[in-house]
């Protein structure tokens, strides 16, 4: 069965600073990769996905991934982070269990605080 | 296009009561998924319709959960009778084919006292 560890329960970074957040996970084949964000009141937000090819995904809001499938992991970036980004992080993969059923599976996300 | 939503945002109830959470999804979705969170855990998954039927109910907690999805459009998750460990935040996504992104509506957070 698939997982996805995402080690980080909390992280603090000043605006202006980079981030990067990790996310790692167990699957025996490629897997779709997503991140997906969610702001105090909101629902979760697709920030970016990885299917195949480039495995430099740009997403929404200034945020890029890289998938490393000999790391088995899909590190979120940002080169400078704002103050709009202090939200909780999700890692997800998806993939296929039992033949025909396919699923999300999710990590336990990241809390981001921004110091101004 | 109007996204994922869900109702109501927040339910609180007590123990061995039965609450409805209700979901519609994007229109010309087939795809619906239920997810949960329960505090400090990863979301996981509840079960998968594809149109009407049930595809993948493998992460129902036990028999007090039901859903349904009338005529393939909204689906309702029925918690019959609540218990403390219920309380959690419940999540509807829907895709348009199964390997399609998921788009999330914006969560019921139920509480049961």
């Amino acid at each position: 069965a698939q997982s996805v560890t995402q080690p980080d329960i909390h992280i603090t970074v000043s605006e202006g600073a980079s981030l990067e957040l990790r996310c790692n996970y167990s699957y025996g084949a490629t897997p779709y990769l997503f991140w997906y964000v969610q702001s105090p009141g909101q629902g979760l937000q697709l920030l970016l996905k990885y299917f195949s090819g480039d495995t430099l995904v740009q997403g929404i809001k200034g945020f890029e991934a890289e998938f490393k499938r000999s790391q088995s992991s899909f590190n979120l970036r940002k080169p400078s982070v704002h103050w709009s980004d202090a939200a909780e992080y999700f890692c997800a993969v998806g993939a296929w269990s039992g033949g025909s059923n396919y699923k999300l599976t999710f990590g336990k996300g990241t809390l981001l605080t921004v110091n101004p | 296009e109007a996204g994922v939503t869900q109702f109501p945002s927040h339910s609180v109830i007590e123990k061995g009561q039965t609450v409805t959470l209700r979901c519609d999804p994007i229109s010309g979705h087939d795809n619906l998924y239920w997810y949960r969170r329960v505090m400090g855990k990863e979301i996981k998954f509840l079960l998968h319709f594809v149109k009407e039927s049930k595809q993948d109910e493998s992460g129902m907690p036990n028999n007090r959960f039901l859903a349904e999805r009338t005529g393939g459009t909204y689906s309702t998750l029925k918690v019959q009778p609540a218990e403390l460990e219920d309380s959690g935040v419940y999540f509807c996504a829907s895709s348009q084919d199964i390997t399609d992104t998921q788009y999330f509506g914006p969560g019921t957070r139920l509480t049961v006292l």
